[in-house]
């Protein structure tokens, strides 16, 4: 089965920052990823699907690249809301396996 | 509005069983794709199973085949997973999620459900 590794594990930056996470898949997954953002103690959120388009009502800071193996969800500019973990998800076919996450915090 | 709504979940002892079930409203049922995905307390999001429109497609994980039965009635709106010879390392909550199709391709969860807590011990 394909391995999806986030990182970093987690990170700390200033309101305002530029941040980006990284997703690697162990296998080539087209460009069939997609990213979620759960905050504490909340289902998680559809962010952006098809590696890099943004789900309806999703703010615009945050964007995601990539295709094949190495992807990338951005905050252009982290805000206090923002405040949670991401997660990765691959679903070019079965297992849909998530990545093990990024927390993210404010500075 | 799209509400997914599960219910079952409760304390079981190891190699004991639980049907989870999930209540969908607020959109066309048979049009989609479900998913169940759990969560350990602490930890990540695990992929459980996902079931098509009109059951002739299943997926599961490892850890769950021969085990775990996903299932759905489309008269109901409801989608089901039933869980055999549960281990304490299934103990997580347990989330439905709608699966949309985009294009050619079916998406992970656009809407989840608030989740079941599912806890395996003795």
């Amino acid at each position: 089965d394909i391995q999806m590794t986030q990182s970093p594990s987690s990170l700390s930056a200033s309101v305002g920052d530029r941040v980006t996470i990284t997703c690697r898949a162990s296998q080539g997954i087209s460009s069939y990823l997609a990213w979620f953002q759960q905050k504490p103690g909340k289902v998680p959120k559809l962010l952006i699907y098809a590696a890099s388009t943004l789900q309806s009502g999703v703010p615009s800071r945050f964007s995601g690249s990539g295709s094949g193996t190495d992807f990338t969800l951005s905050i252009s500019s982290l805000q206090p809301e923002d405040v949670a973990t991401y997660y990765c998800q691959k679903y070019n076919s079965a297992p849909w396996t998530f990545g093990q996450g990024t927390k993210v915090e404010i500075k | 509005e799209v509400q997914l709504v599960e219910s079952g979940g409760g304390l079981v002892q190891p190699g004991g069983s639980l049907r989870l079930s999930c209540a969908a409203s607020g959109f066309s049922f048979i049009s989609y794709w479900m998913s169940w995905v759990r969560q350990a307390p602490g930890k990540g999001l695990e992929w459980v199973a996902n079931i098509k429109q009109d059951e002739s497609e299943k997926y599961y994980v490892d850890s769950v085949k021969g085990r775990f039965t996903i299932s759905r009635d489309n008269a109901k709106n409801s989608l089901y997973l039933q869980m055999n010879s549960l281990r304490a390392e299934d103990t997580a909550v347990y989330y439905c999620a709608r699966n949309p199709r985009v294009g050619s391709a079916v998406i992970p969860g656009d809407y989840w459900g608030q989740g079941t807590l599912v806890a395996v011990s003795s």
